[in-house]
């Protein structure tokens, strides 16, 4: 069975600042996706980035980028020009890349504060 | 851009009631999931649905679970007789547009319904 790892149970970071937080993974499959999803007081679950396994560049959105290191089987997620609005949970997620097992397999989070 | 609606926002059940929850997935998306998260944990899977039918589900999703998608629309989870460790916020998700085919389509969660039990 999969895991997934938060080591950090909060973060905070001056507005502006760059912020990194680290997930690690446990699998022994060779093809996956990775997620990123954050959770803000308003308690919906929003996506903020993907990754492929077999994709070695690795995935940016705007002020949001990660870093996959496939052998370590860590999925750091950076943050940079922090914003007030980026205050929320953050769980890193894994899912199989075989047809019929979709499931997401969630860490425990990390909750990061903005400090103005 | 499409959402997922889950109702109601908060239900509130006495233990031993027999409680619905409501979900409408974003049209044309062919798989949909439960998951839960009790206060303070990680989000857990509960069981997803494709096709009509149960794909997978996790240990949590035991008899007292049930889900259905009674009209092609909405996709509802049932608990037969809460107990109080059946308290959780419970999401609805759905994912795989018909027409992308299956490459990497995120999972797009609705808001949630928060489930007392009293």
């Amino acid at each position: 069975a999969q895991t997934v790892t938060q080591s950090q149970p909060e973060m905070s970071v001056q507005e502006a600042e760059t912020v990194t937080l680290s997930c690690t993974y446990d699998t022994s499959e060779s093809d996956y996706y990775l997620f990123w999803y954050k959770q803000p007081p308003s308690r919906q679950m929003i996506l903020v980035i993907r990754q492929e396994a077999y994709k070695q560049q690795n995935a940016t959105e705007n002020r949001f980028s990660v870093n996959f290191q496939k052998a370590a089987k860590s999925f750091s997620l950076k943050i940079s020009d922090s914003q007030l609005g980026d205050a929320a949970m953050y769980f890193c997620a894994y899912r199989s890349a075989n047809f019929g097992n979709e499931k997401l397999t969630f860490g425990t989070g990390t909750r990061l504060t903005i400090i103005p | 851009e499409p959402e997922v609606t889950q109702t109601p926002s908060h239900q509130v059940t006495q233990m031993g009631q027999e409680v619905i929850l409501r979900c409408v997935p974003i049209s044309n998306h062919l798989y949909f999931y439960w998951y839960r998260q009790i206060l303070g944990q990680k989000v857990e899977f509960l069981v997803s649905f494709y096709n009509n039918e149960i794909s997978e589900k996790s240990e949590i999703f035991d008899d007292q679970f049930s889900v259905e998608r009674p009209d092609g629309s909405n996709f509802t989870l049932k608990i037969r007789s809460t107990k109080l460790e059946d308290s959780a916020m419970y999401f609805c998700a759905s994912s795989y547009h018909r027409d992308r085919g299956h490459s990497n389509q995120p999972q797009h969660f609705g808001d949630g319904t928060r489930l007392s039990i009293l």
